[in-house]
Parts: structure tokens; C-alpha cells; sequence
């Protein structure tokens, strides 16, 4: 099975601050990787898809790219409504695994 | 407006059985996956199970393999989730997700989530 390994689980920023969030495969999952926003007692909101597309209506602050099987997440200055839990998603292989989340706080 | 509305979420015993019901509207839905998506107390997202658009083929995560399936009626816009053997670590909220493209071998991601309904398994 294809693992998904994400890094950091929490990370402490302040506002403008850029913000990395990585997810590494195990193996080669192309560009099979969906990035989410969770915010507490929300329901999860797509950020970006096919691992560099952004999804219509999320702020051009927030982007994905791809170097083999790492992804990373980039949110080029953080804003105060940025601060919650960040999923990637792989949707490969007939599993479509979360990773264990990064949490965003100030 | 695409929306996705769950239902079904309730206390049950521990080997007991639940039946989640999700309403689509606002979309084609034959033509989209769709998945659902746990979440337990203080936990991360899990996923649960993916069928593809036409309902012919369904995966599942192997933490429910063999106790949960997914279904659909596209007729009547709507996704079902068949929980049976319940145990207490299947307590969570449950999200029904549409995804990107009609595939469960490989997509793109769910851009449309529900709300949530809860299910918590206990004596």
C-alpha cells in the first residue's frame, strides 16, 4: 500500500509569515494529490488539485507543487484566516489516503 | 447551487447496523465519484469508500472492507453508505464528497463536501 507522510504536524507562524506543508509518497503517485483546508467543526474545503491546480475561488496565496513523489503546499503570506488543519490526499491505486494533517496555529 | 446533504447518523450498539443516506443536488451525479470520508473525535480524515459514477465499481478502505458498502441511485440522486458490525472505533462523523472526474482507479480530488452527519457506536 502507498503511504502518505506529512510533515510538520503543527507548525507555529504568524501572519504574513510563507508557509511550507510537505507530503511525501512512498512511491510514484503521479500527480494524483489533493491539498484541504479543515477549519474546527467544518467540513474540509479543496485548495488545490492534481497537485498544482488551484481550485476556483482559493486565494492565489495558496499553492502546490510536485519534485517526484514530494508535495508541497505553499501559502506565500499568511493570512488570520489561514490558521487551521491542512490534509494532503492521494486519489491513486483505488485508495484515496489522507495524510495525518499539518495544524496551522499562531 | 451544488450541495450534498447527509443523513442517517445516530447511536447504535456496538455490532449493530446504520444506514447513511446522502442527497445530491445542483449536479449531473451519475457522471461524478463519490466517496465517503470519516473523521473520529480529535482526529484526522479517513477515507471510507469510492464508487464510480455509473455505481459499477466500488473500493473501500480495509478498516471497513467487508462490514461497510457503498451504493448509489443515480435516479434519485443520492449516495448510501450500509454500515453493518459496527464497533466503537467506527465513531465518527461521516461525510459524503463528490469528486473531480468519474474515476475511483485515480482522481483529482473531492471539491464538494457535505456537512456531516454523526454516528457513534456505543452501549
Amino acid at each position: 500500500d502507498i503511504q502518505m507522510t506529512q510533515s510538520p504536524s503543527t507548525l507555529s507562524a504568524s501572519v504574513g509569515d510563507r508557509v511550507t506543508i510537505t507530503c511525501r509518497a512512498s512511491q510514484s503517485i503521479s500527480s494524483w494529490l489533493a491539498w484541504y483546508q479543515q477549519k474546527s467543526g467544518k467540513a474540509p474545503k479543496l485548495l488545490i488539485y492534481k497537485a498544482s491546480s488551484l481550485e476556483s475561488g482559493v486565494p492565489s496565496r495558496f499553492s502546490g507543487s510536485r519534485s517526484g513523489t514530494e508535495f508541497t503546499l505553499t501559502i506565500s503570506s499568511l493570512q488570520p484566516d489561514d490558521f487551521a488543519t491542512y490534509y494532503c490526499q492521494r486519489c491513486n491505486s483505488y485508495s484515496w489516503t489522507f495524510g495525518q494533517g499539518t495544524k496551522v496555529e499562531i | 447551487e451544488v450541495q450534498l446533504l447527509e443523513s442517517g447518523g445516530d447511536l447504535v450498539q456496538p455490532g449493530g447496523s446504520l444506514r447513511l443516506s446522502c442527497a445530491a443536488s445542483g449536479f449531473t451525479f451519475s457522471s461524478y465519484a463519490m466517496s465517503w470520508v470519516r473523521q473520529a473525535p480529535g482526529k484526522g480524515l479517513e477515507w471510507v469508500s469510492a464508487i464510480t459514477g455509473s455505481g459499477g465499481s466500488t473500493y473501500s478502505a480495509d478498516s471497513v472492507k467487508g462490514r461497510f458498502t457503498i451504493s448509489r441511485d443515480n435516479s434519485k440522486y443520492t449516495l448510501y453508505l450500509q454500515m453493518n458490525s459496527l464497533r466503537a472505533e467506527d465513531t465518527a462523523v461521516y461525510y459524503c464528497a463528490k469528486a473531480i472526474i468519474g474515476a475511483v482507479a485515480a482522481n483529482y480530488g473531492m471539491d464538494v463536501w457535505g456537512q456531516g452527519t454523526t454516528v457513534t457506536v456505543s452501549s
